[in-house]
């Protein structure tokens, strides 16, 4: 079974600040890990995954596959920021993709 | 633009009736997903749709639930006998193949009084 843990409900950093959005997945195969954004009003979207290995924003995440975890960070918050982050993954052939509860951060100006 | 569209975007009923929410995928998408966003629960996986068939239904919460998609395009929720812990929002997604990218509409907020 796959399972998406976001430890943190809500998060509040300083603009500036660095922020890290943790996850930790459980899946035995091999997974593909997905960050996910929803702002205030608009539409749930994807922001990053690990097979890009690329930077969105600022936002940096790396897939360790000896700790299960894909954490999410960013070094300077900046106050566009502030949204819902979903960490989310999709198991080989199983097109399901099985989403955290999620993490609120504010960005404090 | 031509994302996905969702109908209603606000349904209020009474609890024992039966909604029907709408679903249209950006065009050419093949697969189609629907989740429900509850406060504090995230997004829970309902089904996944692969053309007109749905190989996973492992996700709906009980036999009230059902959903269909035909030709390959729009797909409909249904919940019949509605009950207060069905309130929440339906997102549809659309994935225009395997990838993992899924491209969301704004939702319909369902409210059972």
């Amino acid at each position: 079974a796959q399972r998406v843990t976001q430890p943190e409900k809500l998060l509040s950093v300083f603009k500036g600040a660095p922020v890290e959005l943790k996850c930790n997945y459980s899946y035995s195969g091999s997974p593909e890990l997905f960050w996910y954004v929803q702002y205030s009003r608009q539409r749930l979207q994807l922001l990053l995954r690990h097979i890009s290995r690329e930077s969105i924003k600022g936002f940096t995440a790396d897939l360790n596959k000896g700790e299960t975890s894909f954490h999410l960070k960013k070094p300077f918050a900046q106050e566009e920021d502030s949204a819902m982050y979903y960490c989310a993954l999709s198991g080989g052939g199983n097109n399901r993709l099985a989403f955290g509860k999620g993490n609120q951060v504010v960005v404090i100006p | 633009g031509a994302g996905v569209s969702q109908s209603p975007s606000n349904k209020v009923t009474e609890k024992g009736k039966d909604v029907e929410l709408r679903c249209d995928p950006i065009s050419g998408h093949t697969a189609l997903y629907w989740y429900r966003q509850s406060l504090g629960q995230g997004l829970e996986f309902l089904i996944y749709f692969q053309g007109n068939s749905a190989p996973d239904k492992s996700g709906l919460p009980s036999d009230r639930f059902s959903a269909e998609r035909t030709g390959g395009s729009v797909s409909t929720l249904t919940i019949q006998r509605t009950q207060q812990e069905d309130s929440a929002v339906y997102l549809c997604a659309s994935s225009p193949r395997i990838t993992g990218e899924l491209f969301f509409g704004e939702g319909s907020r369902l409210t059972v009084l």
